[in-house]
């Protein structure tokens, strides 16, 4: 079983749609959750992190479930420019280990 | 210009040959990294080093090994590629590690633009 697991998608969805992402980790001593942004061919970037109480930032809004070991990250109001891979990314402090998912591929059309 | 770069960003090579990928950064990061990314399995960590004179294996070293040479300086290299090391490779840097438990003290690693390597 992987580490982290995500649905590869693609996620094609109409500009202004909503669209979710779920992603799950294997890991019970994980501490800290994250989205990464990664465009076609380029480096991943910080998207945000993700809390127990949840958090948003603009459209996005991410949330952690530790009890279920499930991350999600919902956008809302979908622009062409998110059109990316969604990186689900996991933290062990204790291991020094950041580890993850596979991405979820998100496309935008008009 | 760019605070993490990356030499070459395309390579390609013949099986056998040795091969060095070169990772600078400007932002004055301690810690350093490497990763490749294949298809379907998601970046994977090859070394990391946390200072000059810390070198740590990651999840798939094998085949690879590291310099480095000076904080700002973090060499990947193949000693004898083979076509199994295709891959897109990036270099990543963070600031020291949070001393706290607290998520949101975790310290972001920045990635490079990435060196897409062919081993034919």
């Amino acid at each position: 079983r992987k580490e982290v697991e995500q649905d590869p998608g693609p996620f094609n969805v109409p500009e202004g749609a909503t669209v979710a992402f779920n992603c799950t980790y294997s890991n019970s001593a994980s501490q800290s959750f994250f989205w990464y942004r990664q465009d076609c061919r380029k480096e991943p970037k910080l998207l945000m992190s993700v809390y127990s109480s949840g958090n948003e930032d603009g459209r996005f809004t991410a949330q952690l479930n530790r009890a279920s070991q499930y991350i999600s990250l919902l956008i809302r109001d979908s622009k062409l420019s998110d059109s990316a891979t969604y990186l689900c990314v996991v933290w062990v402090g204790t291991a020094s280990k950041l580890t993850f998912g596979t991405g979820t591929r998100l496309q935008v059309t008009l | 210009d760019a605070d993490v770069t990356q030499t070459p960003r395309n390579r390609i090579t013949k099986t056998g040959k040795r091969i060095m990928l070169e990772c600078s950064q400007t932002k004055g990061h301690d810690r350093m990294y490497w990763y490749r990314q294949d298809p379907g399995l998601g970046l994977r960590l090859i070394y990391y080093s946390f200072d000059v004179k810390d070198i740590n294996k990651g999840e798939i070293s094998d085949g690879y090994s590291v310099s480095r040479q000076a904080q700002a300086k973090f060499s990947l290299s193949l000693e004898s590629a083979i076509p199994n090391q295709t891959a897109l490779y990036f270099c990543a840097t963070s600031d020291l590690a949070p001393t706290s438990l607290d998520s949101s003290s975790y310290n972001e690693q920045f990635f490079g633009p990435g060196t897409r390597l062919t081993v034919l």
